[in-house]
């Protein structure tokens, strides 16, 4: 199976300030994603991260708050700008595709725990 | 739009008792996952389902799909109290650009007891 590892693990952070997050996956993907749990909720998706272009948001996520890059096919970056209370969730980075191993399995990284004050 | 609901939401069960929990979402799609989420982890793949009438087992949990039915199940057999943690099933957006997109269901808090 795939490893996915992110950066940091957890963040206390102030509100009005960003932070940002790094997903890096042992071998070369199709797909990358990011997705938000908010505390005892389930996974929601932020948005597709798509390799030398922009990314693709979902309905209710916007580039200028979620800024996200994708410079190569094994690494992204999640901003989360402005941060206010509401954005304290758990980002998870996922990846899929036949890269991994083992075709149509979907993976996720151990998230980052993002608390903000 | 892909909705996904699961139930129970929330299941007590005792050592030795079998249980299901069950998935149902509104449109056609080509896999569904199951994982497992333990509290303050990620998420561990468990099941991936790709066709109609698929079935696959690992230890005591076995999921199944019926596609025309659009409902998949994690019937989970003699429970141990190492099966405690919060079961996620989530569907994959039908191909094109929503490739690999997943919705997830609410998630299924499972407590077993002795």
């Amino acid at each position: 199976s795939a490893v996915i590892s992110q950066k940091p693990s957890r963040d206390i952070c102030q509100r009005g300030t960003s932070l940002t997050i790094q997903c890096q996956v042992d071998s070369q993907v199709t797909m990358m994603f990011w997705y938000r749990q908010q505390p005892g909720q389930s996974l929601t998706l932020i948005a597709t991260a798509n390799q030398g272009s922009e990314a693709t948001y979902e309905s209710g996520f916007v580039i200028d708050k979620f800024p996200i890059s994708r410079p190569n096919l094994t690494f992204s970056t999640l901003t989360v700008s402005n941060m206010s209370p509401e954005d304290s969730s758990i980002y998870l980075c996922s990846a899929v595709g036949n890269h991994l191993g083992a075709p149509n399995r979907q993976f996720f990284g151990p998230g980052t725990r993002l608390t903000v004050l | 739009e892909l909705k996904v609901e699961q139930n129970p939401l929330f299941l007590s069960m005792q050592e030795g008792k079998n249980y299901t929990i069950y998935c149902n979402y509104s449109t056609t799609s080509d896999r569904l996952y199951w994982y497992r989420q333990d509290p303050g982890k990620s998420l561990e793949s468990l099941f991936v389902l790709l066709s109609n009438g698929a079935v696959k087992q690992e230890g005591r949990l076995m999921a199944s799909l019926d596609t025309k039915a659009r409902l998949s199940t994690l019937h989970i057999t003699a429970a141990v109290h190492d099966l405690s943690a919060t079961y996620f099933c989530a569907v994959a957006h039908a191909g094109g650009t929503s490739y690999g997109k997943l919705t997830f269901g609410q998630g299924t808090i499972l407590t077993v007891h002795p």
